[in-house]
This record gives structure tokens, sequence and C-alpha cells, in this order.
């Protein structure tokens, strides 16, 4: 089944440590996206892509970095310059278009 | 600046009765406006999604109305069951942009036997 896949589930951090979470997709989407969800805010957008090589920044990039070396993959770093990385962060792809966007099931953040 | 404003932010209603869920946008470049589903821990799925050639929409239980010269849309869960307790967003996209979803801010519904 096609579909995206965050990795991992949960992931406690130290404060002053960078860390990175994993996206892959298998729909053959050419855009990704990250979202940051905090409760009674909605999502956020972090950072997107459209093609391999090149992406964007969204509203809230300050403090990450991503890289999109694949079609396939779109890593998220939170980097100790975020002074407020606990969060719940949501993948998403879809077609160039707009269309088909589908969620991660997401990875929960956690500055221990 | 909120690009898609969404009301109420936690709605509870009775097993049976019809759940109403409304958003306000402000860009007239948006063509695109889907409504998704959470549930806790779980990330957003599409529920049902309207252009603005029609001014409704309907899948099931599930209904989107839409007004363009308003700029509203609004979702109507109809016969509301416990299995619809999640956490409602709309959206917005324009398909001359860089076709980013822009999210209102969520409500939690809560629909109670």
């Amino acid at each position: 089944d096609g579909g995206i896949t965050q990795s991992p589930k949960y992931l406690f951090r130290k404060e002053g440590q960078n860390v990175t979470l994993s996206c892959e997709q298998n729909l053959n989407h050419d855009a990704m996206y990250w979202y940051r969800q905090d409760p009674g805010q909605g999502l956020r957008l972090i950072y997107y892509s459209q093609i391999v090589n090149d992406f964007q920044k969204g509203d809230i990039a300050e403090g990450y970095s991503v890289s999109r070396e694949k079609k396939e993959s779109f890593p998220l770093t939170v980097t100790s310059a975020q002074k407020n990385p606990t969060a719940f962060y949501l993948c998403a792809s879809s077609t160039r278009a707009g269309l088909g966007y589908t969620f991660g099931s997401g990875t929960r953040l956690t500055v221990v | 600046q909120q690009q898609v404003k969404q009301s109420p932010q936690s709605l509870i209603v009775q097993k049976g009765g019809i759940s109403i869920i409304n958003c306000a946008y402000e860009n007239t470049a948006f063509d695109y406006f889907p409504w998704y589903q959470q549930f806790p821990g779980k990330g957003p799925a599409l529920l049902i999604a309207i252009r603005p050639d029609v001014s409704e929409k309907k899948e099931g239980r599930f209904t989107i109305s839409f007004n363009k010269s308003a700029k509203q849309f609004s979702l109507h869960i109809m016969d509301s069951q416990p299995g619809d307790s999640a956490t409602y967003f709309c959206a917005a996209s324009s398909s001359t942009g860089a076709n980013n979803l822009f999210f209102g801010t969520g409500t939690r519904l809560t629909v109670i036997p």
C-alpha cells in the first residue's frame, strides 16, 4: 500500500542537541511538506519542497533545516536554535498540483 | 496572519444530532477547500473536499456547503456518532500558487451517547 512513513513515533531530545525526523513516501508525489502542530494552533508549515534538490521556507522555518536529495525522502532536522521544539511534527506529500495531499502518522518530539 | 479562520474551537453534540463547523477565508485565489479529520496521536486524513464551482458536496453523512461571495465554507455532519469524535481541520489552497494547504486552527468535536 502506498503511504507516508514517519519515524520514530516518539523522540526525546536533550536541550542543545540536534535531532532528525524521518519522512519517506512511496506515493510517487513530487511535493513534500513538514508541519508543526501545537494545541490550539492548528498546523503550521515549516518547510516544503516541490521537487528534488529544492525547498522553501514556510511560516515557521527558524531553527529547522531540511534536505531533499531523493524524491521519496524529506528529513527534517530540529536544531538547537529552535527554542521551543516540543511539538507534534507531521509530514505530508502531494502531487505538484496539490492533489492527493496525504499525511504521515506524526512524530512527537519532547525536549527533556 | 491566519489565512483560514475556523470556528468553533470545540463542539459537543448529542448522538444523532448535527455538527456544524465553519470556516472563512480572505484570499480569493483559493480554489480548493478540503476538510481533514484527525484522531489523537494520528495524522490528519482527508474527509471531503470541494472546489468553488459547486455550492455543496455530500459524501454519506458529511456535507460541505460553500458560499463563494461570502468566502465561507462549512462542514455538516448529519446523524453524528461517538466515532465521529475527533479534531476537524478546514483548509484552503490555490492552484496558481505553491499549492500549500493553509489550515484552520481546528475544531475538537465530542459526540456524547
